[in-house]
């Protein structure tokens, strides 16, 4: 078990479908990340959110929308993905820069 | 840019021995190092961080080293067992005025104990 929950464990969806990621956790912790790794790779950062406003953005298409409601939530919402977009998508949270980063299991994502 | 290399890629060992991962960075201006293990289909769980002031950190049988200026890291697992068996990933962070709290990770070393 992880202290980063995050649901649902799997997703199937189509391209023209909407949907969300959630991430939760309790830690108290006040940086929260979003990762896409694919299979074999190592993840990478999608989006770095510091007190509830988004720090970094690494250039993910705006298919990819985050959104951080509260600090124990992170969001990421889904819309008219690719085939490509298919992975395992992490979230991960963090006390601040010297403390390590906590890892949910990741959504199992899959684009028909 | 930061580049993370992880050597080897993949390892298989025998139960019981003693084993060593490899991890170099290419800038040494870091501000921590942490070691995560992966399980197939599962998030990532951290093994060990280290302080860039800081020369090695021990948790049961892991033990991972860092030196800065040669921008590597080592992790020692001492008498490995089959339940060992995962992907090993390090991670570096570099300094917090670089890139914000960005993990720049390496590729992995799949490591297999066999019984």
């Amino acid at each position: 078990d992880t202290e980063v929950t995050q649901t649902p464990k799997h997703l199937v969806m189509g391209m023209t479908n909407k949907k969300s990621l959630k991430c939760e956790q309790h830690m108290g912790h006040r940086a929260m990340y979003w990762y896409k790794q694919k299979a074999k790779k190592p993840p990478e950062l999608m989006f770095v959110y510091s007190y509830e406003k988004l720090s970094i953005n690494e250039s993910v298409p705006s298919r990819f929308s985050p959104e951080c409601p509260n600090s124990s939530l992170l969001n990421l919402h889904l819309h008219a993905l690719q085939p490509e977009d298919s992975a395992l998508y992490l979230c991960a949270s963090s006390q601040g820069a010297r403390q390590p980063q906590h890892f949910g299991d990741g959504t199992r994502l899959s684009i028909l | 840019k930061q580049e993370v290399t992880q050597i080897p890629a993949a390892l298989s060992v025998p139960e019981g021995e003693n084993l060593v991962l490899n991890c170099s960075f290419t800038d040494s201006a870091i501000y921590n190092l942490q070691w995560f293990r992966q399980d197939p289909g599962k998030g990532l769980t951290s093994l060990l961080l280290i302080q860039s002031s800081q020369r090695e950190q021990t948790s049961g049988r892991l033990n991972a080293s860092l030196d800065k200026s040669s921008g590597r890291s080592t992790l020692y697992i001492a008498a490995s067992q089959p339940g060992d068996s995962a992907t090993y990933l390090c991670a570096v962070k570099d300094s917090l005025f670089n890139a914000g709290n960005m993990l720049t990770f390496g590729g992995g070393t799949r490591l297999m104990v066999k019984p």
